[in-house]
Formats: structure tokens, sequence, C-alpha cells
């Protein structure tokens, strides 16, 4: 799987969206972006993955490159409760099958009042 | 949503007890993870399964095993718990079926072994 490079912490102001960028250069043709966060004491949690496409869901925008080497996490309307380690991850594809996930360290994203 | 639950949030045992995780999902998945994370280490696989009664060694399985008698359920066994294994332990589970199907996971059982 790829290697995945993010910035180890992050500020948001409440209410403001909050971009969170992964680059990801040795991404290969038949490797998804997935993103997860971990709240603290808690167990990852799924937000979004994509292949090439932009992705939008309830609760993220997942924006990829052209060239597939970065893409960005963006909260639309970051809130307290949104602090947490952001993961950017890439899985080939079939890995469900086998449970292969890398964590990295990810990012600290830390919303403000 | 899917829903992964684990039995317990936190246990404390004793070294070289028996130790049984429990996890159970609802979505009828096939696969089903147990990982341990620890600090600065991330995310370990220690066993799997894709399917009842069947079951795969992950990178570290040594002093687990693991037991899928129902779809459903996916227990974690320490046969005699060590102070090594004092960790979060986190369940996973996620359909074989289409291109990226996402792993979901559970909230974890933080085990202390003194």
């Amino acid at each position: 799987d790829a290697k995945t490079t993010q910035p180890p912490s992050m500020d948001c102001a409440e209410g403001r969206a909050a971009n969170l960028p992964c680059n990801h250069s040795t991404i290969s043709g038949n490797e998804y972006v997935y993103w997860y966060r971990q709240i603290h004491s808690q167990g990852p949690q799924y937000i979004i993955h994509g292949l090439k496409n932009n992705e939008t869901n309830e609760m993220a925008s997942l924006i990829i490159t052209e060239d597939r080497k970065s893409s960005t996490l963006i909260l639309p309307h970051a809130t307290l409760r949104d602090t947490a380690v952001y993961y950017c991850i890439v899985r080939v594809h079939g890995s469900s099958n086998t449970g292969k996930l890398i964590f990295g360290q990810g990012t600290t994203l830390q919303v403000k009042p | 949503d899917v829903k992964v639950t684990q039995s317990s949030r936190y246990l404390v045992k004793r070294t070289g007890e028996k130790v049984f995780l429990e996890c159970v999902q609802d979505m009828d998945h096939e696969n089903m993870f147990w990982y341990r994370q620890d600090p600065g280490l991330g995310l370990r696989l220690i066993y799997f399964s894709y399917d009842v009664k069947m079951k795969e060694k992950g990178d570290i399985p040594e002093g687990y095993s693991v037991s899928r008698e129902k779809k459903e359920r996916f227990s974690l066994i320490l046969e005699s718990a060590s102070t090594n294994q004092t960790s979060m332990y986190l369940c996973a589970s996620s359909s074989p079926w289409g291109l990226d199907s996402p792993l979901h996971f559970g909230n974890g059982t933080r085990l202390t072994v003194t």
C-alpha cells in the first residue's frame, strides 16, 4: 500500500470548514483513498473514501487531485465534536478481505470555540 | 448504520488468566477482524475471519486465538494473559463484496493485565 503524509496537527474555528490535506504521491491505479477518524478512547470511525472522483456524504467531502497524488478531506462546518485524529489511508482493492490497514500518525484536528 | 459492538470497554485481568473479548456485528458481514492498538505502533492485525469457523493469522497472532461459531460474532481469546498484552483491542467487520468496502470498527476494549 502507498505511504501517506499528513500534517501532525491543525486547528479550526468552530463553524468553519476544516480542510485536512494528505499526500500519497506513490499511489497506484487500483488503490483507494480512505479517511477515518479516531476520537480519544474510541474505535476508528469510517468517514469517506474515493478512487479518483470527488466524493461527498453526510459527514464530509473528499477532493482528490487529478493526478491522484494528494487529497483533501473537508468537514464543511466543524464542531467541537469533530476534534479527533484523522487518518488518511490508501488501500489496495480487495484488502477489505485481509484487514491489511496501515494507520499512520494522522492529523490531530483541534476545533476551537 | 453498521454497528460493531464490543462487550466491554474496560477490563482488568491478572497475569495467567484466560481472557475472552467478544465482538458482535449487525450487518451480516462475512469478514471480521481483531486488532490491537498501542501508542507509536498504530493498529496491528491479530487475526481475521472471512467466514464462520474460518480464521487466518494476522501479523501478531502469538498468544491469541479466535473463535467464529456464528457469522455475527467473533471472539478473541488470550489463553494466558501477560502484561505485554495490555492494550486497546479493536474489532472490525466488512463486506467482501464490491470494490471498496470499508472496515467498520467497534469502540474498543481497553485491557489491562496486572
